[in-house]
C-alpha cells in the first residue's frame, strides 16, 4: 500500500459526459501528479500540482482540468468524454516538487467511456 | 514525447533464472528510476539511480547506468513467480521555465514461469 488513495476504482460513463477523479496523496507529500495509461500511448504525464499550484503540464487535453485543494487532495476533471479517453488514470505523490525523488502511485481509476 | 525505451518488450524466463531489462534514453538526465506494475495496478517504485552513480543494488535488484551510452539496465536475480509484472524506466525531462516531468517508457513485460 503506497498511501495514495484514488476514488472511484472504476467508472463507466457515456460519451459527452463529465467525470471527476479524486486523489489523496501520502501524508506529508505536497506534490500530486496525474497520469493516463492506455494500451497504445503507454503512461503519459498529464499535470502536476505542488502545494496547491500548478507546477508542470504534460499532454493534457483542453477538455481536462485539475486542481489541488488546501488539504492537498487533488481532482482531475474530464469533460466532453470521447471513446478514446477510456484508460487507467493514476495519481502519484511525492515529497518534492521536482523529479529528483521517487513518486508513489495510487491504485488508479479505470475509466470506460461507452 | 518518449524519453526512455525498454528492451525487450517481453521476456519469459523460468523461476530461479536472472532477468535483464534495458532502457535507452535520448537526452541528459539527473536521474533514472525503475518502477514495477502488476497487471492493471499502480506502479511501485523500485530504485532510483542518479546521473553520477554507475551501479545501485536493492535486494535482488541491480541497476546500472551508463550516461555515455544513455542507457540503463535492471537485473533481477534468482527470479520468482511473484516478479511477473511490467517494468518501466522513467527519466526526468526538463522544459522551458524549469518545469520537469518524469517520462516513462513503454515497459518490459516479464513473465516468470514456476
Amino acid at each position: 500500500d503506497s498511501g495514495v488513495t484514488q476514488t472511484p476504482k472504476h467508472l463507466i460513463t457515456a460519451t459527452g459526459q463529465r467525470v471527476t477523479l479524486r486523489c489523496s496523496p501520502r501524508s506529508g507529500d505536497l506534490s500530486v501528479y496525474w497520469y493516463q495509461q492506455s494500451l497504445d500511448q503507454g503512461l503519459q504525464f498529464l499535470i502536476q500540482y505542488y502545494n496547491g499550484e500548478e507546477r508542470a503540464k504534460g499532454n493534457i487535453l483542453e477538455r481536462f482540468s485539475a486542481q489541488q485543494f488546501p488539504d492537498l487532495h487533488s481532482e482531475l476533471n474530464l469533460s466532453s468524454l470521447e471513446l478514446g479517453d477510456s484508460a487507467l488514470y493514476f495519481c502519484a505523490s511525492s515529497t518534492s516538487g521536482t523529479t529528483l525523488y521517487e513518486q508513489y502511485f495510487g491504485p488508479g481509476t479505470r475509466l470506460t467511456v461507452t | 514525447s518518449q524519453q526512455g525505451e525498454e528492451d525487450p518488450q517481453a521476456l519469459s524466463i523460468q523461476e530461479g533464472e536472472n532477468a535483464t531489462m534495458n532502457c535507452s534514453y535520448k537526452t541528459s538526465i539527473n536521474n533514472l528510476q525503475w518502477y514495477r506494475q502488476n497487471s492493471g495496478r499502480g506502479l511501485v517504485h523500485l530504485i532510483l539511480i542518479r546521473s553520477n552513480e554507475r551501479e545501485k543494488h536493492s535486494g535482488r535488484l541491480r541497476v546500472t547506468l551508463d550516461t555515455s551510452k544513455k542507457s540503463s539496465s535492471l537485473l533481477i536475480t534468482a527470479s520468482r513467480a511473484a516478479d511477473t509484472a511490467s517494468y518501466f524506466c522513467a527519466t526526468d525531462e526538463r522544459h522551458q521555465g524549469g518545469s520537469e516531468k518524469l517520462v516513462f517508457g513503454k515497459g518490459t513485460k516479464l513473465t516468470v514461469n514456476p
